[in-house]
């Protein structure tokens, strides 16, 4: 079954740290993933896409990393922001003859002062 | 610089009662989506429309139809609302299937 599993749930962290955050999948055959950004009462919004021969894709203080043979990516947030705040989405397409896509059910940030 | 533009944001419904919800896109994209998002779960796929002309059933398309009216619009419409689908939906478009898509800034709905 297609799958997307994104860890940990929520995470606080203090302006200024670092943080990351985990997807796990398990869809197939594997076409592309993405992070996206979705703040309160927001659409999502891409920050970074990553297809099978990438490993690293950086978007400002963003970097995403994706080892396709272990089937996980990560998004590193580094001298987090209050702006930061957000739930941040794992997202993989599948290509099967049509695009199939998943999502995860994201990760929660709270940046305190 | 619009982008996708859905509307209404807000809207309340009593049981039984039906809606259409609106999403505009002006990006010239192809594909345009429409997801439900529910507390704790990812964004669920109800209908799609891969190009102008075509739909098709995503994930969870029960008590939901939609029009491709046009290459830059999407209506996705509730015959007859009931209270699972209070949720917030959103529209998204992409150049094609599997790429990076766009999303609208949402439509919270609540039926009563």
């Amino acid at each position: 079954k297609n799958q997307v599993e994104q860890s940990p749930q929520s995470l606080i962290i203090l302006e200024g740290k670092n943080c990351t955050l985990q997807c796990n999948y398990t869809v197939s055959p594997f076409s592309n993933l993405r992070w996206y950004k979705q703040d309160t009462g927001r659409g999502p919004v891409s920050l970074t896409i990553m297809t099978f021969s990438e490993n690293t894709k950086s978007n400002g203080r963003y970097t995403a990393t994706l080892d396709a043979d272990t089937k996980q990516s990560s998004l590193h947030i580094t001298a987090s922001q209050l702006s930061d705040s957000a739930s941040y989405i794992c997202v993989v397409s599948a290509n099967t003859g049509g695009f199939k896509t998943i999502f995860g059910a994201g990760t929660r940030l709270f940046v305190k002062a | 610089n619009a982008g996708v533009t859905q509307t209404p944001k807000f809207q309340v419904l009593k049981t039984g009662q039906s809606m259409t919800l609106q999403c505009a896109q002006d990006m010239n994209h192809n594909s345009m989506y429409w997801y439900r998002q529910d507390p704790g779960m990812g964004l669920r796929l109800i209908y799609y429309s891969a190009s102008e002309g075509t739909t098709d059933k995503g994930e969870v398309p029960n008590g939901y139809n939609v029009s491709r009216l046009n290459k830059r619009e999407f209506s996705l419409r509730l015959e007859s609302a009931a209270p699972s689908q209070t949720s917030v939906y959103f529209c998204a478009s992409s150049v094609g299937g599997g790429t990076e898509a766009f999303f609208g800034q949402g439509t919270r709905l609540t039926v009563v």
